[in-house]
């Protein structure tokens, strides 16, 4: 069974520091990962996605991950944090067939002090 | 502009009440799905759907049930079967073939009065 594993739950960073989320995986194939933010009370907005190609991809808003198969890792990260990046950040695992079905992390929620 | 329509935003539901939570989408999209949101859990997958009149149970289907007549409704029932109601749900929607995100609509929060 495929599992996420986001090992902080909170994270401050300063405005204008940089910003790296960690997100372990568990799957027995090339999994699907994403990166998806959500603002309180609203749903899911997707970042950014791996499927195959080029480990280090590139998203919206300034944000990037890599993955790492040997790590079993796709960690977020930002150069510059912005105050507007303040937010619950979820990581999730996709299989191929069988509904495409998305295993969600727990979450990390960044706090951004100005 | 295409997208997903959850309504209402904020359900409240007696104690012993089915309530039915709407999910519309334009985005011409197969797959369909169910997700609740509890602090600190995550999103856990309710049922879910890839074609027209069918569908299947999630890891939490337990006093929930979905239809899915029309390729752009994805209607799903709490019961009251359900003991822990209390949650955000989220529904979303992707097409199906190839390597397709899921996107989301902006939730319905269900509390117990």
């Amino acid at each position: 069974a495929q599992s996420v594993t986001q090992p902080d739950i909170h994270i401050t960073v300063s405005e204008g520091a940089s910003l790296e989320l960690r997100c372990n995986y568990s799957y027995g194939a090339t999994p699907y990962l994403f990166w998806y933010v959500q603002s309180p009370g609203q749903g899911l907005q997707l970042l950014l996605k791996y499927f195959s190609g080029d480990t280090l991809v590139q998203g919206i808003k300034g944000f990037e991950a890599e993955f790492k198969r040997s790590q079993s890792s796709f960690n977020l990260r930002k150069p510059s944090v912005h105050w507007s990046d303040a937010a619950e950040y979820f990581c999730a695992v996709g299989a191929a067939g069988g509904g495409n079905k998305l295993t969600f992390g727990t979450g990390t929620q960044l706090k951004v002090e100005l | 502009d295409g997208g997903i329509t959850q309504s209402p935003k904020y359900l409240f539901r007696k104690e012993g009440q089915n309530v039915t939570l709407s999910c519309e989408q334009n985005l011409n999209h197969d797959a369909m799905y169910w997700y609740r949101q509890d602090p600190g859990q995550g999103l856990r997958l309710i049922y879910y759907s890839q074609i027209v009149n069918d569908f299947q149970k999630g890891d939490i289907a337990e006093g929930y049930s979905v239809s899915r007549e029309k390729k752009e409704s994805f209607p799903l029932t709490v019961t009251s079967a359900q003991k822990n109601p209390t949650a955000f749900y989220l529904c979303a929607s992707r097409p199906t073939g190839g390597n397709q995100p899921q996107h989301f609509g902006d939730g319905t929060r269900l509390s117990i009065l």
